[in-house]
């Protein structure tokens, strides 16, 4: 089945620094499945970052990027530079049409920022 | 706030009884997901439906679990006995469309003792 792999546990970055948060995903069909951010702030429930649904394409959203690039079959989450509020736990996520568009999540990535 | 409504926030039951939590999908929403996040923050699609029709299902939910969509009223999540691996934080998101972007609601964190 589709699965979703992202970089585990917590990140700690100072605020103004860069991010990088890795995701690899693999997808059961031949087509190009749908990719997602996905973020949980505290106290708050789980909403959409940001999405691509075609391959190449990049994705942005409150300073976040993010490229479909399937040949790595990769949707990294960069910010040039972070801020206390971004700290959360960020998901990333696919989608595939024969699949019913039910979502297959990573396990998570908590982002404490350093003020 | 988000726009989808699960009650209760928190539910707590022992061993074999049953617990029953509801959603109410965003205003125009006919598609209604319900996801399982275990402590490990893994996550398990349970079911799915569009208006009142069930789309699919995972086995486990087909036998322990019971779901329904009805018109007019809130989609609700019951399950018949419940086990101590049940306790998770249950998630709703419903679309207007299935391929179209989900809104989640806030969840129900149940605790089976």
């Amino acid at each position: 089945g589709d699965s979703v792999t992202q970089t585990e546990g917590q990140v700690t970055v100072s605020e103004s620094k860069s991010l990088i948060i890795n995701c690899t995903y693999s997808a059961t069909s031949i087509g190009y499945p749908n990719l997602f951010w996905y973020v949980r702030y505290p106290g708050e429930g789980l909403q959409l970052l940001l999405k691509v649904i075609t391959a190449g394409q990049k994705g942005s959203s409150r300073g976040f990027e993010a490229t479909y690039n399937k040949e790595a079959t990769s949707f990294h989450l960069q910010k040039a530079s972070v801020q206390e509020s971004d700290s959360a736990v960020y998901y990333c996520a696919l989608s595939e049409s024969n699949m019913g568009y039910k979502l297959t999540f990573g396990t998570g990535t908590s982002l404490l920022v350093d003020p | 706030n988000s726009k989808v409504i699960q009650t209760p926030r928190y539910l707590v039951k022992g061993q074999g009884q049953k617990a029953k939590m509801r959603c109410i999908p965003e205003k125009g929403h006919p598609v209604v997901f319900w996801y399982q996040q275990n402590k490990n923050n893994e996550f398990k699609f349970l079911i799915n439906f569009q208006n009142q029709e069930v789309l699919q299902q995972i086995d486990m939910t087909e036998k322990r679990f019971s779901a329904e969509c009805p018109s007019n009223s809130p989609c609700s999540l019951e399950i018949q006995s419940s086990e101590a691996g049940d306790s998770a934080l249950y998630l709703c998101a419903s679309s207007p469309t299935g391929d179209s972007d989900y809104t989640f609601g806030s969840g129900t964190r149940l605790l089976v003792i």
